[in-house]
């Protein structure tokens, strides 16, 4: 079984970018959630896909944005980079049987 | 509005003794609640869960006690080892089995041999 995996690791960009983050799901889960974690906080919800559909928003502007392919990997797009995009972007899989989301490693995004 | 908190930022036990992790919700729209585990350089590791039903769940050293009441729960682990140092986070949902999670802001936990 095959856990959750983010790519790229770490990636600078600069103010007014725009940048793709991609994660993989684990084998068997169709629900991917995608946190922003900035220095010293804990991980804020952007929000979450389920079967390819947007599936609920936390509190992040329309410039962050997504998708969910047929087998189930997804991509976080952010566009017009600001510095305080700065963060660490967590996706989390989970599947409708299992409650708990588990979480890849994390790409660190640095807005210069 | 923070509706999760852990109001300490740190923590040091000594090995081998009890360590008491606390955390305090605000939403009472919260059903189910988590811990989770983070090593620097690694995504959040699940550690144990409570529904909102009990008010005791028990997983080898780690155990979740709920007061709804409260709106607090706390996380034991005993005895502490020394790769428990890491930071811990409370996570909390509403709509049981919806994996939207509301995190706190943490607690640095460091086990001293």
């Amino acid at each position: 079984e095959t856990g959750v995996t983010q790519s790229p690791t770490h990636l600078i960009k600069t103010r007014g970018q725009q940048v793709t983050l991609r994660c993989s799901s684990q084998s068997g889960h169709n629900t991917v959630s995608w946190y922003q974690q900035a220095l010293g906080q804990g991980p804020q919800f952007i929000f979450q896909y389920y079967r390819e559909e947007e599936n609920g928003r936390g509190n992040f502007p329309p410039r962050f944005s997504g998708l969910q392919f047929p087998n189930y990997s997804s991509e976080l797009n952010v566009n017009a980079l600001e510095l305080d995009d700065s963060a660490l972007y967590l996706c989390a899989s989970s599947s409708t049987m299992n409650t708990e989301a588990f979480f890849g490693q994390g790409t660190r995004l640095t807005v210069v | 509005d923070q509706q999760v908190k852990q109001n300490s930022p740190s923590l040091s036990v000594q090995e081998g003794r009890i360590s008491i992790l606390n955390c305090d919700y605000t939403n009472s729209m919260f059903d189910y609640f988590l811990w989770y585990k983070k090593y620097p350089a690694e995504g959040p590791t699940f550690l144990i869960s409570i529904s909102s039903i009990k008010d005791k769940n028990e997983d080898g050293r780690f155990t979740v006690f709920l007061n709804k009441s409260a709106k607090h729960l706390s996380l034991h682990i005993v005895p502490s080892q020394p790769g428990d140092s890491a930071v811990y986070f409370c996570a909390a949902s509403a709509n049981f089995g919806n994996e939207k999670l509301t995190f706190g802001t943490g607690t640095r936990l460091t086990i001293i041999p």
